[in-house]
């Protein structure tokens, strides 16, 4: 089975633009979470959603917003890049009874220049 | 969240054991220990998790006293590719994972 699966797996972004990132959950998972990893630091959290809907959000400004199709894959959107915002981008997938047990995706690297 | 404190780095030699140690001091009683796995350039990946006493799974063990306020968990016999960076959490089982800084693990030939 296809693990978790992220697109694209670069991008470069100049300040103020928007970016969109892509995430393909492990077959029959309906839990998708985002996570941000700045470069030295752990993996911070930015959105969990279940059935399509945010079941929970992490400390990130307005400017980070996400969605869950039917298919249970995922968008993570960021407008008004800044360069703070240059970092590993992470999806995780899990079951709903998986208990913090979650499948990690190789991640985006967005650069903000 | 209940905040984790661990060392930040530690060598050791290819099929020792090696544990690693986590302090949460104010753990929450709804609180479970978990713990990832992260090479460079990939995701974190899940190694185990409990409440209390031990666990053992094919690849480690975990041990949490009885006042859960600190665990260990434990690698046997390490070889070069577990040279990662090990992450200690500690939270409601609700898949919003509070990652640390982690312990950086270098194992040597």
């Amino acid at each position: 089975d296809a693990g978790v699966t992220q697109s694209p797996t670069h991008l470069i972004k100049t300040r103020g633009q928007h970016v969109t990132l892509r995430c393909s959950p492990i077959s029959g998972h309906k839990s998708v979470s985002w996570y941000q990893q700045v470069l030295g630091q752990g993996p911070q959290f930015i959105f969990q959603y279940y059935e399509k809907e945010e079941r929970g959000r992490g400390n990130f400004p307005d400017r980070f917003s996400a969605r869950q199709f039917p298919n249970y894959s995922s968008e993570l959107n960021v407008n008004a890049l800044l360069l703070g915002d240059s970092a590993l981008y992470l999806c995780a997938s899990s079951l709903p009874t998986g208990g913090n047990e979650q499948f990690f995706g190789p991640g985006t690297r967005l650069t903000v220049l | 969240l209940a905040k984790t404190t661990q060392p930040i780095s530690m060598d050791s030699y290819e099929g020792q054991e090696v544990n690693i140690t986590c302090s949460h001091n104010n753990i929450a009683t709804n609180d479970y220990i978990t713990w990832y796995q992260q090479f460079p350039s990939q995701g974190p990946r899940f190694i185990i998790q409990g409440y209390k006493t031990k666990v053992t799974n094919e690849v480690a063990s975990l041990f949490i006293p009885a006042d859960r306020k600190s665990s260990t968990l434990s690698l046997p016999r390490v070889s070069l590719s577990d040279t990662a960076v090990y992450y200690c959490l500690v939270g409601e089982r609700n898949n919003r994972l509070a990652f640390g800084k982690g312990n950086q693990v270098v194992v040597i030939p």
